[in-house]
Order: structure tokens, then sequence, then C-alpha cells
């Protein structure tokens, strides 16, 4: 059965601080997505990374992906309260046509 | 900016009953799929479709659930015979391509199978 699954599950930082999410599958993927869902919200689209060592940045947030390991990291820095959401990666198992998402990290950003 | 929309926002069914959920994806888009959300809980692909016929399918999307593009713009989920496990949020999503480079997402239909 294919996992995805990301570290950790609840994660509560202070304004500033710089922290990891982790994202580990268990299939042979090269595909790789990050969304970010607002309570109550939908999903917004935040990174595509399409290829092993991939590397997407945008603002506070930098996504990364290394195939080999099954391993893709979502990396904050100077955390500030509008990024409080929780955030899931996807793997794309099927060239666009199937993804399993993993568990989410609930991010809250304490000022 | 153009997005994808949903109706309705919230249905509530009794169980065994039909239903379908509407969406519009971005027009010029060419794939479309629908996810649910159980509350809390992380987001599970159904199905992907292109070309008037389904690419993909999960474990989930079993008989009682069906898809079709019934014309040029709406794209529906129908579920046969609901149960009170189908009580979640589906979204659909559109990409101009295959996978990417973005999904969009709709805003949700939260079914509530009482």
């Amino acid at each position: 059965e294919l996992k995805v699954e990301q570290n950790p599950l609840f994660l509560s930082m202070q304004e500033g601080k710089n922290y990891t999410i982790y994202c580990n599958y268990s299939t042979t993927s090269d595909r790789l997505y990050w969304y970010r869902q607002d309570p109550g919200k939908s999903l917004e689209s935040l990174f595509v990374l399409l290829s092993n060592g991939a590397v997407k940045q945008e603002g506070r947030l930098m996504a990364s992906l290394d195939t080999k390991a099954r391993l893709s990291t979502l990396h904050i820095t100077a955390a500030v309260h509008d990024l409080s959401a929780t955030y899931f990666c996807a793997v794309d198992v099927n060239t666009g046509n199937q993804f399993y998402f993993g568990t989410g990290t609930s991010l809250t950003v304490i000022p | 900016e153009p997005e994808v929309t949903q109706t309705p926002s919230h249905q509530v069914t009794q169980m065994g009953q039909e239903v379908i959920l509407r969406c519009v994806p971005i027009s010029n888009h060419l794939y479309f799929y629908w996810y649910r959300q159980i509350l809390g809980q992380k987001v599970e692909f159904l199905v992907s479709f292109y070309n008037n016929e389904i690419s993909e399918k999960s474990e989930i999307f079993d008989d009682q659930f069906s898809v079709e593009r019934p014309d040029g713009s709406n794209f529906t989920l129908k579920i046969r015979s609901t149960k009170l496990e189908d009580s979640a949020m589906y979204f659909c999503a559109s990409s101009a391509v295959a996978g990417g480079p973005r999904q969009f997402f709709g805003p949700g239909t939260r079914l509530t199978v009482l």
C-alpha cells in the first residue's frame, strides 16, 4: 500500500523562526506537489516539483524534492502569522492522473 | 483570475439517496479531478478524467460513483446510493495539462448524509 507521510503532524512555532516540514513517500515518483489549506477553505497550489533535485521558492517558503530518498521538504524561513494553515504534500503516481496526499501538517505561527 | 466553481456549497441528503455534485472547471482546461476530504482528515483522490473518459480512479471510487461531462462546461460526480461514510467535503479540480503545472481547486461541496 502506498504511503505518504508528513511530519510533524502539528507544528507550533514562533514568528521569526525557521522550520522544515518533511514528506516521505513509499513509491517511485518524480512529481510532487505542495498545497496550503486554510480552515474551512479549499486547497491552494504552492509548488510543483517535477524532477529529482527540484527546488522552488516563493516568499518565505522553499520546497525541494529528492526522488532517490523519496523525500520532499517544505522549509519555512522567518515564519509570520499569515503562514498559519495546514500544508499537504501530494505524490503523483501516474503522470498527472492519480495523486496520493500526505497526512497534512497543521502549522500555527504564534506572534 | 479564472476559477473553478462548484454547486451546491452544501448538500444534505438521506442515506440511500442519489446525489449529483456539480463543477464548472476553468474553460480552457482539459484535465478534471474529484477529491474528497472527510472532516479533519487528509485529501483523498477519487478520479481523474480526460477526453471524456476516466483516466484513473482510486479504490474509493467504486460502482456507487460515476462522473460525467454532460456538456462543454460542467463536470459532475454522481453518488448513486449514499452511505453515512460518504459525508465529506468534495473538491473538484482542473488543470490545463496532466498534473500541472498547477491544479486549480474549487471551493468544495460539503455533503452530509443523514
